[in-house]
């Protein structure tokens, strides 16, 4: 089992690019996350879904999209890119939420210059 | 305001010593807690689960305690090895049963041979 796929590992965006994180999981898990994690701040949740359709804001969720088509996988759109969004980007899953282990991809390290 | 504590300054342990890491929490009323371990590089990777009706729980050299009163858990690691040199983090359901996961800042762990 590949577990949770986040690509890409590495990228660098300039200012008011837009791009999109990927996440993928392969365990049929309903609940997905996105966190980011900056020194000092530990790890900031932006969205989360329950399922397939449903998704919510978390802690940080201004400068973010999130969908959920399918169960498998989770996307994060970062629609115009600034540097305060630099950062390491983390994608979590898990059978139901927070009563359940979450499992965490190896993180996408973004820089917005 | 609802916070996660853990203590953000280092621990340093000498091997074969047991850790003993905090975790508070306000304005919380979490039904479970969660602990991860966290390596530099990675995402962080799930330890233990304790559910408030639990006030203590066991995997191997890892023990967990949960007091809803006095609002802390203790992560406990006997005979601690330089392997478990590593960021601690804990982490709680922050909305009540909507399975938003909420992280504390970690707690860096360094066992000295």
């Amino acid at each position: 089992n590949a577990g949770v796929t986040q690509t890409p590992k590495f990228q660098v965006l300039k200012t008011g690019q837009s791009m999109t994180l990927q996440c993928a999981q392969d365990m049929n898990h309903e609940y997905m996350s996105w966190y980011r994690q900056d020194p000092g701040m530990g790890l900031r949740l932006i969205h989360y879904s329950v399922g397939a359709g449903i998704t919510d804001q978390g802690e940080v969720p201004n400068g973010y999209n999130v969908s959920r088509s399918t169960t498998e996988d989770f996307p994060l759109r970062l629609l115009s890119a600034a540097p305060s969004q630099t950062s390491v980007y983390f994608c979590a899953s898990s059978y139901s939420g927070g009563n359940s282990p979450l499992h965490f991809g190896n993180g996408t390290r973004l820089t917005v210059t | 305001s609802q916070k996660i504590e853990q203590n953000s300054e280092a621990l340093n342990i000498q091997e074969g010593k047991t850790a003993t890491l905090t975790c508070n929490y306000t304005n919380y009323s979490p039904a479970y807690l969660q602990w991860y371990r966290q390596d530099p590089g990675r995402g962080p990777v799930f330890l233990l689960l304790i559910r408030e009706n639990e006030k203590e729980k066991r995997k191997e050299r890892l023990k967990v305690t949960f007091d809803t009163t006095l609002k802390q858990s203790l992560f406990h690691i006997t005979a601690s090895q330089p392997a478990d040199s590593a960021t601690y983090l804990c982490a709680l359901d922050s909305s009540g049963g909507y399975q938003k996961v909420t992280f504390g800042t970690g707690t860096k762990l360094q066992v000295i041979p």
